[in-house]
């Protein structure tokens, strides 16, 4: 079975700081892996994904996540944070092949920007 | 915005009723996923549909049901609802079948009481 662990409830940085969301994994075979920002009240909006190639994917609004194989992780990171990134983030992995295409998603991390 | 609509927006219903919730996907959207986010979870997957039908489906029980159209819009209906369906529920579009980037709508809240 595949599980997303998002091992921080909320995050806390500074205005300006960088900022880490963390995200572990486990599936069967090689993964597909996202992140996807809610803002209150909404729907989950699209920041990025690993499919394959680079390690380093850049997203949406200077967004980017690190593929660890090793690790099985798939960290979120953006250098200097904004107070408008306030917002739930959440992570999410299927397997890349054997028909299913059903994502598993973490129980999300609340990151929160302080100005 | 993502192009994909749901209504309502808000929704409260008496358990042992049915509800029937939309979703208007964008154009050349073939693949319709719905997920239930209960509060302080994330999301979890119910069942997708790929050109009008179901092709995958998340540990839901049976009078959770769905339907895709030809026209890009879509019904999750569920039957004989229990207080623990209280929930946002979420309508995902994608263009392609593997789903490798879906958009979402802003969501269904759904009280049930």
């Amino acid at each position: 079975a595949q599980s997303v662990a998002q091992p921080e409830d909320q995050v806390n940085v500074a205005e300006g700081n960088p900022l880490t969301v963390k995200c572990t994994y486990s599936v069967s075979g090689n993964p597909y892996l996202f992140w996807y920002v809610q803002y209150p009240n909404r729907g989950l909006q699209f920041l990025l994904k690993y499919i394959t190639g680079d390690n380093l994917v850049k997203g949406s609004y200077g967004f980017e996540a690190e593929f660890n194989k090793s690790q099985t992780s798939f960290h979120l990171k953006k250098p200097s944070a904004l107070v408008s990134d306030s917002a739930l983030y959440f992570c999410a992995v299927r397997a890349s092949s054997g028909g299913s295409y059903i994502p598993t998603f973490g129980r999300g991390t609340s990151l929160i920007v302080h100005p | 915005e993502t192009g994909v609509t749901q209504s309502p927006t808000h929704l409260i219903k008496t358990r042992g009723q049915q509800v029937t919730l939309r979703c208007s996907s964008q154009s050349g959207h073939n693949t319709v996923s719905w997920y239930q986010q209960a509060l302080g979870q994330g999301p979890q997957f119910i069942f997708q549909y790929y050109r009008e039908e179901e092709n995958g489906r998340g540990n839901f029980p049976p009078r959770f049901s769905g339907l895709q159209f030809p026209n890009y819009s879509s019904e999750l209906n569920v039957n004989a609802l229990e207080l623990d369906d209280s929930a946002l529920y979420l309508c995902a579009s994608s263009w392609d079948r593997s789903n490798t980037e879906a958009f979402f709508g802003q969501g269904t809240r759904l009280t049930v009481v």
